[in-house]
């Protein structure tokens, strides 16, 4: 098993344009969550996964910002129409009941220029 | 509603001295979890520690020991004799077992350890 992994590293993109980004937990970790980092800040709360259903959302999270787990392993986060303020280190991570910690992956760096 | 705070936002040592890091948290929940996470210059967050709230056993792992009070919704983490490879940004985090699953973090301590 080789821990959490986030594609791309980093992404950059124009102001308006869709970006998805694409997370692997732990094999049989049914828990994934979705945070946001900026510079200087802990990590944001976007959105938690029990298997395939999502279970939680961050009222921050606008209707730009879309999730999906099908299957219950892989997850995508989307953001539609980028505006600056997306520019930001989005970390996934997962867990399961018995292990409640979560343990990240690198994140992805998005630049929105 | 659940909050983490740490109120040291940057410290500063010199190799082999010990250092406190703090953590107050908030919670409505009887039941829930806390957690020490490093995150070096590389940028990846790493997990130190899980506490649950019906366990205030103090741990000691090597150079690192957690004192967790319930009676003052603190869990500090000290580092004795520290290197220069603490250098990073710790958080503190929380999670309710009943009010949901996300974790929230504090907004962390920046810790510098000089040679």
């Amino acid at each position: 098993d080789t821990g959490v992994s986030q594609d791309p590293r980093h992404k950059i993109t124009k102001r308006g344009q869709n970006v998805t980004f694409r997370c692997d937990p732990i094999s049989e970790h049914n828990r994934l969550y979705w945070y946001r980092q900026t510079l200087g800040q802990g990590p944001e709360f976007l959105t938690y996964f029990q298997n395939e259903a999502q279970l939680e959302k961050s009222r921050l999270l606008s209707d730009r910002f879309s999730a999906e787990r099908p299957k219950g392993s892989f997850s995508t986060l989307e953001i539609q129409r980028t505006e600056q303020g997306d520019s930001a280190m989005y970390l996934c991570a997962s867990s399961t009941r018995q292990t409640p910690e979560a343990f990240f992956g690198q994140g992805t760096r998005l630049t929105v220029v | 509603a659940q909050k983490v705070t740490q109120a040291q936002t940057e410290i500063s040592v010199v190799e082999k001295e010990d250092v406190t890091l703090d953590c107050v948290y908030e919670t409505r929940d009887t039941t829930y979890y806390l957690f020490w996470y490093k995150q070096p210059p590389s940028g990846e967050l790493v997990f130190l520690i899980r506490r649950n709230s019906f366990d205030e056993q103090n741990e000691i792992s090597g150079r690192y020991s957690w004192n967790f009070q319930k009676s003052t919704s603190s869990f500090n983490f000290t580092i004795t004799a520290s290197q220069v490879v603490d250098s990073a940004v710790y958080f503190c985090a929380l999670s309710e077992a009943n009010y949901g699953q996300n974790f929230v973090f504090g907004p962390g301590t920046r810790l510098s350890v000089l040679p």
